[in-house]
């Protein structure tokens, strides 16, 4: 059965400081990624999405960048974090064209 | 505009109750929408996925309706759990994986 990880599962960064979460998946090949941020009172927000290793698209302009160096591991990051940073941060995965979307634990980050 | 719409934002009821939570979407292309439920501090999980020609799918105690004329779902929770304490997310798919809107989330709490 395939699974996702993230970590941490919780953090908190003053600002500027620079930011990597974490994202794998087990389990299946070629997933398509996802990473995802949910504000307090938002909606979830697609930050960026991913078909195959090295390749992203970024869907919000900001300050945060991904990355996948292998198949099944993507990695959001940040140079330097802003407060409007904060929120929960979701990994999502889906196989081919079906658009059924399964999510991670999250990682619940605050900018103080 | 694309956008889903729930109601109502938060809803509380008794354990063994029945509740029906709304959605309406404005979205063009349509392909699909779901139900997804998500416990505090958890990634969503998907309930029921419907396209424009279902009008009712059912999973457990729960069952999804979808009128595609007048843009508007809703979900049926039969006999409440208090596990079934979460927020409830429709999401209404326009086009592809990079085109979901979501909805902002009822927030359900049964009480004993």
């Amino acid at each position: 059965s395939q699974t996702i990880h993230q970590w941490p599962a919780t953090l908190v960064q003053p600002v500027g400081s620079p930011l990597s979460l974490e994202c794998t998946v087990e389990g299946t090949s070629n997933p398509n990624l996802y990473w995802y941020r949910q504000a307090a009172g938002r909606g979830l927000q697609l930050l960026f999405y991913s078909v195959g290793i090295g390749q992203i698209s970024s869907e919000v302009p900001q300050n945060l960048s991904a990355s996948r160096p292998q198949d099944r591991q993507f990695i959001l990051s940040s140079k330097k974090l802003l407060l409007s940073d904060s929120g929960f941060y979701l990994c999502a995965w889906s196989w081919g064209d079906t658009d059924t979307q399964y999510f991670g634990p999250g990682t619940r980050l605050t900018v103080l | 505009k694309n956008q889903v719409e729930q109601s109502p934002q938060s809803l509380i009821i008794l354990e063994g109750k029945n509740c029906t939570l709304q959605c309406n979407y404005t979205v063009s292309p349509f392909s699909n929408l779901r139900w997804y439920k998500q416990d505090t501090g958890r990634g969503p999980v998907s309930l029921t996925i419907m396209t424009f020609s279902e009008n009712t799918k059912s999973n457990g105690r729960y069952t999804a309706t979808l009128d595609a004329d007048t843009k508007q779902s809703s979900l049926h929770i039969t006999a409440s759990q208090l596990s079934d304490s979460a927020s409830y997310i429709c999401v209404a798919n326009a086009g592809n994986n990079r085109k979901l809107i979501w909805g902002l989330g009822t927030s359900l709490a049964v009480n004993p």
